[in-house]
């Protein structure tokens, strides 16, 4: 079985400031990981995913994760935060059995709030 | 990179009327589709499972003859609400895996959603 928590429903940050999502996974299974944004009436947009390749990725937007066995964690950062950065964003595991790949396990969200 | 047109992106239906939600994967095959629905504030429930060719296999809870999904091609999935409710109001989005140049891609694209509102 997989599951994926997400630490905090809301985080606000100043503008510039670091920006820390958090996010623990369990899997059966080697994981693969993803963080999505969404917007306001949007769909999700792809932000970065794990896939057995290097632990620490780099996605859009300035926006990196480092996966973390030994953890069992894979936290989304941003140094520093800009406005438009404000968005609902989710942590998603997905594995393979016996050679397919199976569907995304949702986090339950963490709203991300910028001031200036 | 790989798109997913949703379509439409909101509708506003009468109680007891069908509605149809379209999702095309515009340069890639896909070869798996999932709906998923999204209540206010709340995260990303999977509805459904489809492959391209094959009948959906539905989630617990999930009402196939409510929720008919139809996946009869590469690049179409279709989720269709029959006799809507306003229970059904919801966000609809769409997600598809596939294969672009051979290569499978790890990732899922998603749709930009669709609002149903029922009344």
């Amino acid at each position: 079985a997989q599951s994926v928590t997400q630490l905090g429903s809301h985080v606000s940050v100043s503008e510039g400031a670091l920006v820390l999502l958090r996010c623990n996974y369990s899997s059966s299974v080697p994981p693969y990981l993803f963080w999505y944004v969404q917007y306001p009436n949007q769909g999700l947009q792809l932000l970065l995913k794990y896939t057995s390749a290097a632990t620490l990725v780099k996605g859009i937007n300035g926006f990196e994760a480092e996966f973390k066995k030994s953890e069992t964690s894979f936290h989304l950062t941003k140094p520093s935060a800009h406005m438009s950065d404000a968005a609902e964003y989710f942590c998603a595991v997905s594995g393979f059995r016996g050679g397919s790949q199976g569907n995304l396990i949702f986090g339950k969200g963490t709203k991300l709030s910028v001031k200036p | 990179g790989a798109v997913v047109s949703q379509h439409p992106s909101r509708v506003i239906c009468k109680s007891g009327t069908s509605v149809k939600i379209e999702c095309r994967s515009l340069d890639f095959q896909a070869t798996t589709m999932f709906w998923y629905r999204q209540f206010p504030k709340k995260s990303l429930m999977l509805m459904a499972t489809s492959n391209e060719g094959s009948k959906a296999t539905y989630e617990q809870g999930v009402e196939k003859d409510k929720f008919l999904i139809n996946h009869a091609s590469l690049t179409l999935s279709t989720l269709t609400v029959t006799s809507a409710h306003p229970e059904d109001s919801s966000f609809y989005i769409c997600s598809a895996r596939g294969w672009d140049r051979g290569v499978s891609n790890y990732g899922y694209t998603f749709g930009s959603g669709t609002r149903l509102t029922v009344v």
